[in-house]
């Protein structure tokens, strides 16, 4: 069964440093998005992805922030300068035509 | 209360019993979803029911809806020690569009005890 993955599953990082996360959806689907949990709190939606552009983006996704889809399989957060309230869960999930989104496995971001 | 609140925040439960989670929302949704978390890991999809659709199965699971009340529940029967996770539930907003993002409640933590 095809399934979203994403590297690496964990990432331990200095404050200030840039982070890629990357995602590989599942292969026809043609939205994606990156959403986070930090610790302990709920699943915030950070941005919506669709036709090579951000269809929608919240208050979390400031210009530190980016996404970009450089080939036809991966789809990738960079953040530019890491703070140590950016550590969390970073999950990334595609969706075909249908509204089920389907999640990858995450991954576990630590700035220090 | 928040947009995809879940209650109980926790519940215990002993193998066999059945375990009851809610999920109440503010806002006019077209679909919601539950999602399963062990701990630490990914989002698993559990069941999707529409705003049109009052209830739905799909193996020991069952989900209801009420629109008027903005709420839904998730019923396990016969609950598994392996069920042990976080639930979630998450709405799709209506007329979203392409974004069709989700939005998440706190969750229940689910304890099955063998």
């Amino acid at each position: 069964e095809p399934e979203v993955t994403q590297t690496p599953s964990h990432q331990v990082t200095q404050m200030g440093q840039e982070v890629i996360l990357r995602c590989v959806p599942i292969s026809n689907h043609l939205y994606f998005y990156w959403y986070r949990q930090i610790l302990g709190q709920k699943v915030e939606f950070l941005v919506s992805f669709y036709n090579n552009e951000i269809s929608e983006k919240s208050e979390i996704f400031d210009d530190q922030f980016s996404v970009e889809r450089p080939d036809g399989s991966n789809f990738t957060l960079k953040i530019r300068s890491t703070k140590l309230e950016d550590s969390a869960m970073y999950f990334c999930a595609s969706r075909g035509t249908g509204e089920t989104q389907y999640f990858g496995p995450g991954t576990r971001l630590l700035v220090l | 209360s928040q947009q995809g609140e879940e209650d109980p925040q926790a519940l215990s439960i002993q193998e066999g019993e059945n375990a009851t989670m809610n999920c109440s929302y503010k806002t006019s949704i077209n679909n919601l979803q539950w999602y399963r978390q062990n701990s630490g890991r990914g989002l698993v999809h559990l069941i999707l029911i529409r705003s049109n659709e009052r209830e739905k199965h799909s193996g020991r699971l069952r989900v209801t809806l009420d629109t008027s009340k903005k709420s839904s529940s998730l019923l396990i029967t016969a609950s598994r020690a392996a069920d042990t996770a976080s639930y979630f539930c998450a709405t799709g907003r209506l007329n979203a569009g392409n974004n069709r993002k989700l939005i998440w409640g706190l969750g229940t933590s689910l304890a099955v005890n063998p």
